[in-house]
């Protein structure tokens, strides 16, 4: 149990445009899901913290205009880079929380390539 | 401010051999401590979680331990095999709902 899944699971795209990923609990709710990035060879940096219904609570630095989240039912976030750029690119990694649970499960993640 | 230290950034070792990855945090109020492994290009896959009231935690040939007090945290892996060969990252979080503070992760590689 406790699966999240991430799609796309790689994306390219042109600077300039915007590009959707999608995060999706898959036999529990997330009440909560997390967004994270991740740069090569390095740690996991928390961009954002979305709770279904309510609008996502940012990381100091990450731009809530440029990283639109979404998290409109208890199993799917979406994470939207908009007007991206090559300094965009890295790994996106979701994870999601159950009502009253401590543990987060991670989805696989999204290799975004800006060119 | 929480700071979780890993080290070494990497290591190679021969398989068969027993080995210890290492981390630190700066803030001993901590909630619980997690142990991630993380293939290439892959997502996190949790391989041990430790609850502040908790010294260590065994799932087969891995073993974590917690120090609180001195802020430290070990994962012990015995009889290393090449499918080992992974990042693994350690974690902190200061309560039931806080985010999770990760580490920058030790590169193990396992040479056959």
């Amino acid at each position: 149990g406790a699966v999240v899944s991430q799609h796309p699971s790689r994306v390219i795209c042109k600077s300039g445009t915007s590009v959707k990923i999608e995060c999706r609990s898959l036999d529990f709710q997330a009440t909560t899901m997390f967004w994270y990035r991740q740069f090569p060879k390095q740690s996991l940096m928390l961009m954002a913290t979305s709770n279904e219904g309510s609008k996502a609570t940012y990381e100091q630095g990450v731009e809530k205009d440029k990283f639109l989240i979404n998290h409109a039912s208890l199993t799917l976030s979406t994470l939207t880079v908009t007007s991206a750029h090559p300094e965009d690119s890295s790994f996106y990694i979701c994870s999601a929380r159950g009502q009253g649970r401590d543990e987060q499960y991670f989805g696989p993640g999204t290799r975004l390539t800006v060119t | 401010k929480q700071e979780v230290t890993q080290i070494p950034a990497a290591l190679s070792v021969p398989e068969g051999e027993n080995l210890v990855l290492n981390c630190s945090f700066t803030d001993s109020a901590i909630y619980n401590l997690q142990w991630f492994r993380q293939d290439p290009g892959k997502g996190l896959t949790s391989l041990l979680l430790i609850q502040s009231s908790q010294r260590e935690q065994t799932s087969g040939r891995l073993n974590a331990s917690l120090d609180k007090s001195s802020g430290r945290s070990t994962l012990y892996i015995a009889a290393s095999q090449p499918g080992d060969s992974a990042t693994y990252l350690c974690a902190v979080k200061r309560g039931s709902a806080s985010k999770i503070i990760f580490g920058s992760g030790t590169r193990l590689s396992i040479r056959p």
